[in-house]
């Protein structure tokens, strides 16, 4: 089945440590999008790929960069983690003209310790 | 900027009777799209339902119904004869297309819990 795969589905990292989570995506979707998921509050967006171009969110901290090698892997790095980005990161995928909405991956639980 | 607002952090619904969950939304925009998805706990995001702007008639799917409301920004979405797999967080999203790239805005949700 066509689908939107995050690796790792937990990881924990060290308070400074360089860490990058993985998205691939079946579908062929030109966006890709990642989102930031604290408990109890709305996803935030990051940033988004439209094919090769980046679209970096005004807010969203130098700390996080986000790299597309090809149209199926989107890769999130977070240079030097801290307590506050320990969240659940979604990845999301979709079509040009689209109207159905994000195809999204299960997730990535970040724990910074 | 658009926002959209999910006033009750948490329902619940007796198995087999019908629950409403609230949004609202602000936006200058005319023209856009809203949408319902559905977060099983340690599962993925999955659409539920989506609505244009530009409808009057309100969506339905299955038991999944929305109301609404373009003038008071308002889209409610109405789970009828609740089952256990329903319980899941719920987000309300509105797309925006502000700045030339499409993106969703979510609520902050709400947690469906289903009584058996």
């Amino acid at each position: 089945d066509a689908m939107v795969i995050q690796n790792p589905r937990y990881q924990v990292t060290q308070f400074g440590k360089p860490v990058t989570l993985s998205c691939s995506q079946t579908l062929n979707h030109n966006v890709m999008y990642w989102y930031q998921q604290k408990s109890s509050q709305a996803p935030k967006l990051l940033f988004h790929y439209y094919d090769k171009d980046f679209n970096n969110e005004a807010d969203t901290p130098d700390n996080f960069q986000s790299r597309r090698p090809n149209t199926s892997f989107c890769f999130l790095d977070i240079r030097s983690p801290g307590l506050g980005d320990a969240a659940m990161y979604l990845c999301a995928t979709s079509s040009e003209g689209w109207v159905d909405g994000y195809t999204f991956g299960s997730g990535t639980r970040l724990t910074v310790v | 900027a658009q926002t959209v607002t999910q006033s009750q952090p948490e329902m619940s619904v007796q198995e087999a009777e019908t629950v409403t969950l609230s949004c609202t939304y602000d936006t200058s925009e005319s023209d856009y799209y809203l949408f319902w998805y559905k977060q099983p706990p340690s599962r993925q995001m999955i659409l539920v339902i989506r609505q244009e702007a530009y409808k009057q008639q309100n969506a339905t799917e299955n038991r999944f119904s929305v109301n609404f409301q373009k003038a008071a920004k308002s889209f409610s979405l109405k789970i009828s004869d609740s089952q256990l797999g329903d319980a899941a967080m719920y987000f309300c999203a509105y797309r925006s297309t502000q700045g030339g790239s499409e993106k969703l805005v979510f609520g902050k949700g709400t947690k469906l819990t289903v009584n058996p």
